[in-house]
């Protein structure tokens, strides 16, 4: 069974720009949730989709956006991007939430200039 | 405030020695995670538990509900054990998923 995949790998975009993220869950996996990871902040949580919808979100700002097609692949957007928002994106996917097993991607790391 | 707490972290270890990470948790949870990540960024689910014990291998977590805390062991540990292990929960209001700071380990041959 093929891993979850991310892509771009890396991205490097300026300021003010916006930048869209994919995710290729697991087959059969139902639920992609996003998360990122700086070297200041660590590990925080996005938000999570399930069968096309947004079941949970984390505390970002409205800039941060996500959707997930019926065929369980999802996207992240980021809109008018700051230097804080350079880090490592990560998406998992599972198949019924945050609440089951996580099985990560590789990992978009973005630069923002 | 943290949600997920973990110590010690940072640890170095000779190779063969016995590895304890604890875990304490401030929020009601419906499950717990542990994960592992490598140089690199890639990151591999070890554990998930609600409650007791479960082991792989060398390694064993366990989760004591009452006292919100968990540990990981890894016993007889080896070089390629190297790694940064984070704690992680999941809440049982809106299942969000909050993580721990992370224990950098480091195994000496």
């Amino acid at each position: 069974k093929a891993g979850v995949t991310q892509t771009p790998r890396y991205l490097i975009k300026t300021r003010g720009q916006q930048v869209t993220l994919s995710c290729s869950p697991i087959s059969g996996h139902r639920s992609v949730s996003w998360y990122q990871q700086t070297p200041g902040q660590g590990l925080q949580f996005l938000f999570e989709y399930f069968s096309e919808t947004q079941r949970n979100k984390g505390n970002f700002p409205g800039r941060f956006s996500g959707r997930q097609f019926s065929n369980s692949r999802s996207e992240m957007n980021v809109s008018t991007l700051e230097l804080g928002d350079s880090a490592l994106y990560l998406c998992a996917s599972s198949m019924s939430g945050t609440g089951s097993e996580q099985f990560f991607g590789p990992g978009t790391r973005l630069t923002v200039l | 405030k943290n949600e997920v707490e973990q110590s010690p972290q940072n640890l170095t270890a000779q190779e063969g020695e016995f590895i304890t990470i604890n875990c304490s948790y401030s929020v009601g949870i419906s499950a717990l995670h542990w994960l592992q990540q490598h140089p690199g960024g890639g990151i591999v689910s070890l554990f998930m538990l609600s409650s007791g014990k479960k082991k792989h291998g060398r390694l064993i977590a366990t989760i004591n509900i009452q006292e919100k805390h968990s540990s990981l062991h890894i016993t007889a540990s080896h070089p390629r054990d190297s790694a940064v292990y984070i704690c992680a929960v999941t809440g049982n209001t809106g299942n969000q998923f909050y993580f721990g700071t992370g224990t950098s380990l480091t195994v000496i041959p």
